[in-house]
């Protein structure tokens, strides 16, 4: 069975903390993207990358960067973490154009 | 500029019944189109896609239509079971991206009422 495993459910971080997202793949896919889920907002693209090292910006980049060194594991970092940050972070991965996304379970981040 | 919209926040419907969620969608460069559906606490889980070349794709109850003169695009569900109780997405995606990275709607909430 297919998986995108987010490294935790649930995590509290206080403002100003440097805050690292994980998320493992094990389908050998060359894309993995990262989402944020909002209410009535949607899910907005932050970040993606499409080979190992490679990462480009999505609509909602401002205070995040990625970093993916091996093809398995794309890592989203919060460089200063703040309130409006407070979100439901999704990770996905795709092995190529015209493929619909696996998800992870998602990481609910809440930043006081 | 949102380039997805699901216009629908909520809807309810009987088990049984015909439930339709529409979404459509600005950009003409857009060539492949996706279903997602999400549990509460849980990730979306891919349903069905169709790409611009088609105007319909079925899977089992899961029927997608494609207008694309409209830029408007369908999910059907028959029968509606309450299983079927969660919030769908709809995406787009378009060839000339790396990635093939996909643009979100803000979701529909379908609630099958038995």
């Amino acid at each position: 069975d297919v998986k995108v495993t987010q490294s935790s459910r649930y995590l509290v971080k206080r403002t100003g903390e440097k805050v690292f997202l994980e998320c493992v793949q094990d389908m050998d896919h060359e894309n993995m993207f990262w989402y944020r889920q909002d209410p009535g907002l949607g899910l907005r693209l932050i970040y993606f990358s499409y080979d190992v090292k490679m990462k480009e910006k999505g609509d909602i980049p401002e205070g995040y960067s990625v970093s993916r060194e091996k093809k398995e594991r794309f890592s989203l970092i919060l460089e200063s973490a703040s309130t409006n940050q407070t979100s439901m972070y999704l990770c996905a991965s795709s092995p190529g154009q015209n493929y619909g996304y696996t998800f992870g379970s998602g990481t609910r981040l809440t930043v006081v | 500029d949102q380039q997805v919209k699901q216009n629908s926040p909520s809807l309810s419907v009987q088990e049984g019944r015909i439930s339709i969620l529409n979404c459509d969608y600005t950009n003409s460069m857009f060539d492949y189109f996706l279903w997602y559906k999400k549990y509460p606490a849980e990730g979306p889980t891919f349903l069905i896609s169709i790409s611009s070349i088609k105007d319909k794709n079925e899977d089992g109850r899961f029927t997608v239509f494609l207008n694309k003169s409209a830029k408007h695009l369908s999910l059907h569900i028959v029968p509606s079971q309450p299983g079927d109780s969660a919030v769908y997405f709809c995406a787009a995606s378009a060839r000339n991206t790396n990635a093939g990275k996909s643009t979100f709607g803000d979701g529909t909430t379908l609630t099958v009422k038995p």
